[in-house]
């Protein structure tokens, strides 16, 4: 069964520090990948997805993500936050194939930026 | 455009009551609904998916289960709530069969008490 980790449950950072946070997914076969964040007392949005193609994925607001398969993982990066980014934030992966429609997330990064 | 409607926003029942929460979808047609639990540290449980009405796969054996009874419509119930059922329901809903970008609606807090 496919399943997500992320391993930072809670990042601290200082404005204009770099950001990387660690998504690894398992599963065998091909799949589909997401970053959504939920900003306070707002809805969980996508931030960006990983479908084919360039490994290399930017979304909005500055985020970007490198999908590499040899290790399974997914992981976010920023290299200047703000404080506007503080948020929580979700890896999640889709497995295609029989499953086509099911998306596991992670158990969400809580990220703190300090102005 | 399309909008994704939960109700209610916040639900406190005793325990051993039902519980039915829905959400609708406008602006698409034949979506894929889904049904997470959200729940400090543990991030987005998905309980139920829904290809299409009538169709329902259950991700997590428990006490809850979902019915889609028109095609922009799910819910979800349960016939005797258990304390461990408190926490945040969301859902959400995208695009056709294949699995794409997922739109989350505002959320239910249930407390069980």
């Amino acid at each position: 069964a496919q399943s997500v980790s992320q391993h930072n449950h809670h990042v601290i950072l200082s404005e204009a520090a770099s950001l990387e946070l660690g998504c690894n997914y398992s599963y065998g076969g091909t799949v589909n990948l997401f970053w959504y964040v939920q900003y306070p007392g707002q809805h969980l949005q996508l931030l960006l997805k990983y479908f084919s193609g360039d490994p290399l994925v930017k979304g909005i607001k500055g985020f970007e993500a490198e999908f590499i398969k040899s290790k399974f993982s997914f992981n976010l990066r920023k290299p200047s936050v703000q404080w506007s980014d503080t948020a929580e934030y979700f890896c999640a992966v889709n497995a295609k194939g029989s499953s086509a429609s099911k998306i596991i997330f992670g158990s969400g990064t809580r990220l703190s930026i300090r102005p | 455009s399309q909008t994704i409607h939960q109700w209610p926003a916040t639900l406190v029942q005793p325990v051993g009551s039902p519980l039915s929460l829905e959400c609708t979808v406008e602006g698409t047609s034949n979506p894929n609904l889904y049904w997470y639990r959200q729940a400090a540290g543990r991030g987005l449980q998905l309980l139920f998916y829904s290809v299409g009405i009538g169709q329902i796969s259950s991700e997590v054996p428990q006490n809850l289960s979902a019915s889609r009874p028109q095609d922009r419509q799910f819910i979800l119930s349960s016939k005797k709530l258990l304390l461990s059922d408190s926490g945040f329901y969301l859902c959400a809903w995208s695009h056709d069969r294949a699995a794409d970008t997922q739109y989350f609606g505002p959320g239910t807090r249930l407390t069980v008490l």
